[in-house]
C-alpha cells in the first residue's frame, strides 16, 4: 500500500517568509510525528499527534513553529518568519498508534532558507 | 536526553562484522533501530523491548541490556547494501516518542 507522503520534496524560500510542509500518513495510522534533521545530524523530535488527543508540542524549537492535523489524517507543519537556521530536512513518520510499533517515514521535505 | 551512539563512523570490507552501540543515561523501555541511506527516508530495522522481546524483519541481531541502559546492533558478514547511517531511538515508559542518537555512519567497501 501507499507509504507516508510528504510535499513538497524541496522548498527554497527567502528569509522571513512563511512555509507550509505537508504530510499524508499511511491510511489507518493514528499516530503522526514530525522530526527535523540538520545536515549530518540525527533526528530531532518536533511534535507528535495521537488520534484526537492534544498533541505533544514539547519539541517545537520556537513559537514560529506550529503544526495541525485535520480530520486525524493529513498534517501541516508551518514555519513563520523563516530563519537560515531553519534549513534542514523535515521528516514525517506515522505508526498504528499502539505502543512499540515501527515508525514509517516519508522521504522528507528539504527546506533551504536563503 | 539524546542517547550516545558509538562508533560515529566505521568502514568495513564486504564480509566483515560490525557492532554499533547505543547508550542512554535514562532508564529504557524500548530501543528502536533504523537505517538511513543518503537522501532517503530512515527504514525500520528492529525494536527491542524491556523484558527481551524483539521485533524485526531483517537478518540482523541486537541486544538490549536494561541494567546498563545499552543496546547493540550486530551486523555479520556485511554486504554492500548495509552501507548507510544507523540510528537508535530510545523510548522511556509509556511515552510513544523516541529520542534518537546522532547516528553511526557505516561504509562497506568491496
Amino acid at each position: 500500500g501507499a507509504g507516508v507522503s510528504q510535499s513538497p520534496s524541496n522548498k527554497v524560500t527567502e528569509k522571513g517568509k512563511d512555509v507550509e510542509l505537508r504530510c499524508d500518513p499511511i491510511s489507518g495510522h493514528t499516530a503522526l510525528y514530525w522530526y527535523r534533521q540538520s545536515l549530518g545530524q540525527g533526528l530531532e523530535f518536533l511534535i507528535y499527534f495521537q488520534g484526537n488527543s492534544a498533541p505533544d508540542k514539547s519539541g517545537l524549537p520556537s513559537d514560529r513553529f506550529s503544526a495541525e492535523r485535520t480530520g486525524g489524517s493529513v498534517s501541516t507543519l508551518t514555519i513563520q518568519r523563516t530563519q537560515q537556521e531553519d534549513s534542514a530536512v523535515y521528516l514525517c513518520a506515522s505508526t498504528t498508534g499502539r505502543s512499540n510499533q515501527p515508525q514509517h517515514f516519508g522521504d522528507g521535505t528539504r527546506l533551504s532558507i536563503l | 536526553q539524546q542517547p550516545v551512539q558509538s562508533p560515529q563512523a566505521v568502514i568495513l570490507r564486504e564480509g566483515e562484522d560490525a557492532v554499533i552501540n547505543c547508550s542512554s543515561s535514562k532508564a529504557l523501555y524500548s530501543v528502536h533501530w533504523y537505517r538511513q541511506k543518503h537522501g532517503e527516508a530512515p527504514v525500520f530495522l528492529m525494536i527491542l523491548l524491556k523484558g527481551g522481546e524483539q521485533k524485526g524483519h531483517e537478518k540482523i541481531s541486537a541486544s538490549f541490556n536494561e541494567k546498563k541502559q545499552q543496546s547493540s546492533l550486530y551486523l555479520t558478514a556485511s554486504q554492500l547494501s548495509y552501507s548507510g547511517t544507523y540510528f537508535c531511538g530510545t523510548g522511556s515508559g509509556s511515552a510513544r516518542q523516541l529520542t534518537f542518537g546522532s547516528g553511526t555512519q557505516l561504509t562497506v567497501l568491496p
